[in-house]
């Protein structure tokens, strides 16, 4: 139990496109999901918290306009990158608050790659 | 602002040789968590540390979580080549905090 997914799992865009990722929980409902950034040999940095049906809280530096945050269900969070430029390609994972074996905690998703060119 | 410091940054190792890296938090946790990544993968959750001075087993890996809740390790006995990866601990207080990741080399 306690899956979670991303969409896609790599995308390569151009310069100044837009990119939609897609996190879904499969087997449970998340009133809230993060979304976490790791450049190569960097650790993850969190993004933003996603909550359902409401604005999203983004971290000190990350731009509420480039990264747009959409919770509009229990089980789908997406994040999407506007007017990608090559300094934002970066792994991007997501999570989803849940429970397992009693101990609630985040459940990270597969992450999605990626590149601008 | 909450930190969270992991050290070492990098470790080599000789297969069969233990391994042990330490996360300390600026501020006291209300849990904290170990993952392991692999080379192009993504982070593998292992484990969640609640209760102060806890200790957890599982195989080879051991996790602490220090008695004032700001501390951890994960200490590997005898090294294996599937080790191989940067472990992470993320502490909890909020949200969770990232620390820097160990990344670990094992020489066959």
């Amino acid at each position: 139990g306690a899956v979670v997914s991303q969409h896609p799992s790599w995308v390569i865009c151009k310069s100044g496109t837009s990119v939609k990722i897609e996190c879904r929980s499969l087997d449970f409902q998340a009133t809230t999901m993060f979304w976490y950034r790791q450049f190569p040999k960097q650790s993850l940095m969190l993004m933003a918290t996603s909550n359902e049906g409401s604005k999203a809280t983004y971290e000190q530096g990350v731009e509420k306009d480039k990264f747009l945050i959409n919770h509009a269900s229990l089980t789908l969070s997406t994040l999407t990158v506007t007017s990608a430029h090559p300094e934002d390609s970066s792994f991007y994972i997501c999570s989803a608050e849940g429970t397992s074996g009693g101990d609630a905690r985040q459940f990270f998703g597969p992450g999605t790659r990626l590149t601008v060119l | 602002g909450q930190q969270v410091m992991q050290i070492p940054q990098y470790q080599h190792v000789q297969e069969g040789e233990d391994f042990t890296t330490y996360c300390n938090s600026s501020t006291t946790l209300s849990n904290i968590q170990w993952y392991k990544q692999r080379p192009g993968g993504h982070p593998v959750f292992l484990i969640q540390l609640v209760k102060s001075g806890e200790v957890k087993k599982q195989k080879r890996l051991t996790f602490q979580f220090g008695e004032a809740k700001k501390n951890s390790s994960l200490h590997i006995t005898a090294t294996q080549t599937t080790d191989v990866g940067t472990y992470f601990c993320a502490g909890h207080q909020g949200k969770l905090i990232f620390g820097q990741g160990t990344t670990l080399q094992v020489k066959p």
